[in-house]
């Protein structure tokens, strides 16, 4: 069973364009992390949240944690070809000792 | 200040072989964890561990091994290598009493199994 569903799998766009990574869950998370991963290297933190209805904003990434605390995503406004990378998000229930990890988003952002 | 480091980059084993992957981190987190990530499936915990001394098991611990006699190092133990734990395995690691506390990962070993 699968507790976190990221969708969609894969999302290929233009230089530019917005787009919205879902992280959905049917259980209470503590928190909830977004990670990038780019080929051959470890995944690197983007953000965390913790509130429920929490907006964290970096750069051209904004970050929603839902009101329950069972969902989260990530809006990227103007894409660019560095945003191209595997997404994930990775919840915490309790302690932040054991993460769950979604399967990720592979996006490309072609210039 | 290196971060996390493990050894070795790439791997290859036959079925039956025993080896060691190698972590280190050098900024004296207590949180140390072991991750595998195979195609479509994210990132899985292995075993973790909250201090020098302390392990415990995550989500598939099965034919792995691991110990921390230190807080700098979380070397993960294949007694026996079998096909099915072809992967990529990630070490992290991060302090231990905040929720926003960010995990570092290192850069990764790839294991094939033959």
């Amino acid at each position: 069973t699968q507790l976190l569903e990221q969708s969609p799998q894969f999302l290929s766009i233009q230089e530019g364009e917005n787009l919205t990574v879902y992280c959905n869950s049917s259980s209470v998370f503590s928190s909830l992390q977004w990670y990038r991963q780019e080929p051959g290297e470890g995944p690197v933190l983007l953000v965390t949240v913790v509130t429920g209805g929490e907006v964290k904003k970096l750069k051209r990434l904004t970050f929603q944690f839902g009101d329950a605390r069972k969902d989260s995503s990530l809006h990227i406004t103007a894409a660019q070809p560095g945003d191209t990378g595997l997404y994930l998000c990775a919840g915490a229930r309790g302690s932040n000792y054991k993460l769950t990890f979604g399967k990720g988003t592979l996006l490309t952002v072609n210039p | 200040n290196a971060g996390v480091t493990q050894t070795p980059k790439f791997q290859v084993l036959k079925t039956g072989q025993s080896m060691t992957l190698q972590c280190a981190q050098d900024m004296n987190h207590e949180y140390m964890s072991w991750y595998r990530q195979d195609p479509g499936m994210g990132l899985r915990l292995i075993h973790y561990s909250v201090g020098a001394g302390i392990t415990d098991q995550g989500e598939v611990p099965n034919g792995y091994n691991v110990s921390r006699s230190t807080t700098e190092d979380f070397p993960l133990r294949l007694l026996s290598a079998a096909p099915s734990q072809t992967s990529v395995y990630f070490c992290a690691s991060s302090g231990l009493f905040e929720l926003t506390d960010t995990q570092y990962f290192g850069p990764g070993t790839r294991l094939t199994v033959l």
